[in-house]
């Protein structure tokens, strides 16, 4: 497809175990955005990848939150030992180029931790 | 589905009147102002930008004004309709760099 997709759409797991999301950029996008929103809540920056230079993690909330992702195409966000507090919708964005762009948003994936 | 915004400000009209959403954003070093809905199960989706050499622009139906002297942004809607009912989020950007930090957001609700 044209825009952002990411999978899953829906994630239900128990306290303790790990997950991966997968984010899909529109093709030809260098920067990639990482964002968690809470029910009710604004948009929460968590990592941002630009191209081949290293990622800028500094919105990871904790050491068990981190990501990945291969040259200007798929990135993973993995969550361990995941928590209640850790249910969210996660959100991938990407765009043409860093700074001053629209970003295009995927439509996340909620993640339920029972 | 997932719910947005249940615990937002929230902005009844009435269809075919105009809305403003406003929004007070933090940075004055920002220069780049942008726009998003985002509807129930949906991410977010662009709707218009402004840079800081502007104070307004428009788009179709829509208008955004900047006052950067009371670091103020607004969002104004012509002839509002049902589907434009959803969660307004205004988003900036400091010194050309790539960290957007997103406000916390307005539901628009249109009565029919």
């Amino acid at each position: 497809g044209a825009g952002v997709s990411q999978s899953p759409s829906n994630k239900v797991t128990e306290k303790g175990k790990d997950v991966e999301l997968r984010c899909d950029p529109i093709s030809g996008h260098t920067a990639l955005y990482w964002y968690r929103q809470r029910l009710g809540q604004g948009l929460e920056f968590l990592i941002y990848f630009q191209g081949n230079s290293a990622p800028d993690k500094s919105g990871l909330p904790s050491d068990r939150f981190s990501a990945e992702r291969t040259g200007e195409s798929v990135s993973t966000l993995t969550i361990q030992r995941t928590q209640q507090e850790d249910s969210a919708v996660y959100l991938c964005a990407s765009s043409l180029q860093p700074g001053n762009q629209p970003q295009h948003f995927g439509d996340g994936t909620r993640l339920s931790i029972l | 589905g997932e719910s947005v915004g249940l615990h937002l400000p929230t902005l009844s009209v009435q269809e075919g009147d105009n809305s403003i959403i406003n929004c007070a954003y933090s940075n004055s070093a920002s220069d780049y102002f942008i726009w998003y809905k985002q509807e129930s199960g949906k991410g977010p989706q662009f709707i218009i930008d402004i840079r800081s050499n502007m104070d307004k622009r428009q788009g179709q139906r829509v208008t955004v004004l900047l006052n950067k002297t009371v670091k103020h942004l607004s969002l104004q809607i012509a002839a509002t309709q049902p589907g434009d009912s959803a969660v307004y989020f205004c988003a900036e950007n400091m010194d050309g760099g790539f960290k957007t930090i997103f406000g916390a957001g307005t539901r628009l609700f249109v009565k029919a």
